[in-house]
């Protein structure tokens, strides 16, 4: 059964940076294309970026497009996502999720997300 | 790249059935049918229930459904169970490797 377990999460002031990490068992990690969503509190979905399996394609969202940083390590089975320059409106819960196939457009595994604050 | 749009709010009684719609653009649910739906209950992940438009994933019962017309794709769930009230997203590819989801939709079992 594949498992999806997030962390780095806390809270941090505007401007500073973190990295949060997803740890990935259960299934074959190098095999998947991974994703990063966002949850700002009370609201919707918002899909972060991604990383093909085998790391050679990255695209992000417009809204952390030069800020965040995806990456992965397929040796240790985790995902990454690297934070810089955060602002308030990145607040929220960050969730990791696998694509259901190599080229499948859907999400069909979620971690349980890790929260994100910044707040001066 | 803006939301594809769903109705903050839909409602029905034990045994209806509800539909609930994600209106979008034909950069997103118009050019592709890569529409799926993602079902998430207070505090937890969201949980797949359609892609690919119309597919379900194994495990999902046959109440729920899944169309598109043009810019629009549905949801409808019949035979409405207590377990069924949660939110509901739709997202789409929107082309270049990103994608984007509808605002939600909370669906209250009466």
């Amino acid at each position: 059964q594949e498992h999806l377990v997030e962390s780095g999460g806390g809270v941090v002031r505007p401007g500073r940076s973190l990295t949060l990490s997803c740890a990935a068992s259960g299934f074959t990690f190098g095999a998947y294309g991974m994703h990063w969503v966002r949850q700002a509190p009370g609201q919707g979905l918002e899909w972060v970026a991604v990383i093909s399996y085998d790391e050679s394609n990255k695209y992000y969202a417009d809204s952390v497009k030069g800020r965040f940083t995806i990456s992965r390590d397929n040796s240790k089975n985790t995902l990454n996502l690297q934070m810089n320059n955060l602002r308030a409106e990145d607040t929220g819960v960050y969730f990791c999720a696998r694509e259901t196939l190599v080229g499948a457009r859907d999400f069909d595994s979620w971690g349980q997300g890790t929260l994100v604050t910044v707040s001066s | 790249q803006s939301a594809p749009t769903q109705p903050r709010s839909v409602s029905g009684s034990p045994g209806q059935s509800v539909t609930i719609s994600c209106t979008g653009t034909s950069s997103d649910i118009g050019a592709y049918n890569y529409v799926s739906w993602y079902q998430q209950h207070p505090g937890k992940a969201p949980k797949l229930i359609i892609h690919d438009v119309s597919k379900r994933p194994s495990g999902v019962p046959d109440r729920f459904s899944g169309s598109k017309s043009g810019n629009t794709a549905s949801l409808t769930i019949s035979g409405l169970q207590a377990d069924d009230e949660a939110d509901y997203y739709c997202c789409s590819y929107a082309g270049t490797y990103t994608w984007v989801f509808g605002g939600g939709t909370k669906l209250t079992v009466l």
